[in-house]
């Protein structure tokens, strides 16, 4: 099974500051991931995909890099709306395997 | 818009069954593979299950595999999760979940609690 280390685990920054997350993969997953973001007792919502395809409707200052094991989400000026946890997922290969996810709040 | 609408949950007794449904509306479901997906109380996300188009593929990770079985009803736009054997570390809130072109998860229902306790 590909493991997926997703770091880091709770980050508290400023509005309109820029964040990044990272998820390193066991093995390369060839930019099969996708990030999705879980506000506070609601479902997940998809962000990007293929490592840094924005998914229809997400705003702009989210954006996903990164190639083989390593990748990133970064969201450029932050807003209080963005408070949530945000999860990587591979989808390279079966089972689909996802990180242990990030708790970002506003400082 | 896509609506995906999950129902069945409940609170089982360890060793018995339930059976989860998720109505699907606002796209072809026929063209879709289709998960589940779930989360344990203050927990991460664990895939469950997924099912091919038609139905005749089905993928399931070591957790629950022979014990849960997924299952679709393309005329009746319909996603089920027959769960069997339960345990306590069932417990969770499971998410039914589109597959997009690849096989990230494009759209999520609001998902259902499943609490497994004697």
């Amino acid at each position: 099974d590909i493991q997926m280390t997703q770091s880091p685990a709770s980050l508290s920054a400023s509005l309109g500051e820029t964040v990044t997350i990272e998820c390193r993969a066991s093995e390369d997953i060839y930019n099969g991931l996708a990030w999705y973001q879980q506000k506070p007792g609601k479902s997940p919502q998809l962000l990007i995909y293929n490592a840094n395809s924005l998914h229809t409707g997400v705003p702009s200052r989210f954006s996903g890099s990164g190639s083989g094991t390593q990748y990133s989400l970064k969201i450029n000026s932050l807003q209080s709306e963005d408070v949530a946890s945000y999860f990587c997922q591979q989808y390279y290969n079966y089972p689909l395997t996802f990180g242990s996810g990030t708790k970002l709040e506003i400082k | 818009e896509v609506q995906l609408v999950e129902s069945g949950g409940g609170l089982v007794q360890p060793g018995r069954s339930l059976k989860l449904s998720c109505a699907a509306s606002g796209f072809t479901f026929s063209n879709y593979y289709m998960a589940w997906v779930r989360q344990a109380p203050k927990k991460g996300l664990e895939w469950v299950a997924t099912i091919s188009t038609s139905g005749s593929r089905t993928y399931y990770p070591d957790s629950v595999k022979g014990r849960f079985t997924i299952s679709r009803d393309n005329a009746k736009s319909s996603l089920y999760l027959q769960m069997n054997s339960l345990k306590s570390e069932d417990t969770a809130t499971y998410y039914c979940a589109r597959h997009g072109v690849n096989d990230y998860l494009d759209y999520w229902g609001q998902g259902v609690m499943v609490t497994v306790s004697s």
